[in-house]
């Protein structure tokens, strides 16, 4: 699976919205890019996935460049219930090993 | 159920005792994973099964973890001769893994006293 590097900690205010990057400079040709979402004392929770270019949901839009080095989750109009912590995964569809890194904590204010 | 289910939710046990974790996956979930979280960390890889092919046991921390899969199915976590560094949570998830979302528990809270 691809390293991932990504920011330890943002902050934010309520209404803000937010980008959270995260370089993966050895993605292969065949690996997806995943964001899960976990809040305190639950599982981490899927949010999106995308391969390349701009992928949009009710939750949140991924940003990939052309050369999928790096990819932008994008939190619109951010609430405090949006304060968590954000993992990027790099990895092939299906059948793979998921392995979470640090992640992102991300801390939203009034 | 709907979701992962993963039992008990909380347990507490004394040092050197074994302990037993169970997951109930998604039916249909043809992967499962084990995951651990300590207090204010990420998730710790533990184990990985898919399918009936070899379970990847590349993330137990030592030979007093094992893992199994009945039936494809409902999974076991063991943890034997239980040391107060095993106090986390253990989280497991399951997906069908061709469309690369996995759907976790709640977790069960080990505290190791």
């Amino acid at each position: 699976l691809a390293k991932t590097t990504q920011p330890i900690s943002m902050d934010s205010y309520e209404g803000q919205e937010v980008n959270i990057t995260c370089s993966h400079n050895n993605i292969a040709t065949n690996d997806y890019i995943t964001w899960y979402q976990q809040f305190p004392s639950q599982g981490p929770r899927f949010i999106i996935q995308g391969y390349k270019t701009k992928v949009t949901n009710e939750v949140a839009s991924l940003f990939i460049p052309a050369d999928r080095k790096s990819s932008t989750l994008s939190l619109p109009r951010v609430s405090l219930s949006d304060t968590a912590v954000y993992y990027c995964l790099v990895g092939p569809m299906g059948f793979q090993k998921l392995v979470f890194g640090t992640g992102t904590r991300l801390l939203v204010s009034p | 159920g709907a979701g992962v289910s993963q039992s008990p939710s909380n347990k507490v046990t004394e040092k050197g005792k074994d302990v037993e974790l169970r997951c109930d996956p998604i039916s249909g979930h043809t992967a499962l994973y084990w995951y651990r979280q300590s207090l204010g960390q990420g998730l710790e890889f533990l184990i990985y099964f898919q399918g009936n092919s070899a379970p990847d046991k590349s993330g137990l921390p030592s030979d007093r973890f094992s893992a199994e899969r009945t039936g494809g199915s409902v999974s076991t976590l063991t943890i034997q001769r239980t040391q107060q560094e095993d106090s986390a949570v253990y989280l497991c998830a399951s997906s069908f893994a061709s469309l690369g979302e996995a759907f976790f528990g709640q977790g069960t809270r080990l505290t190791v006293v």
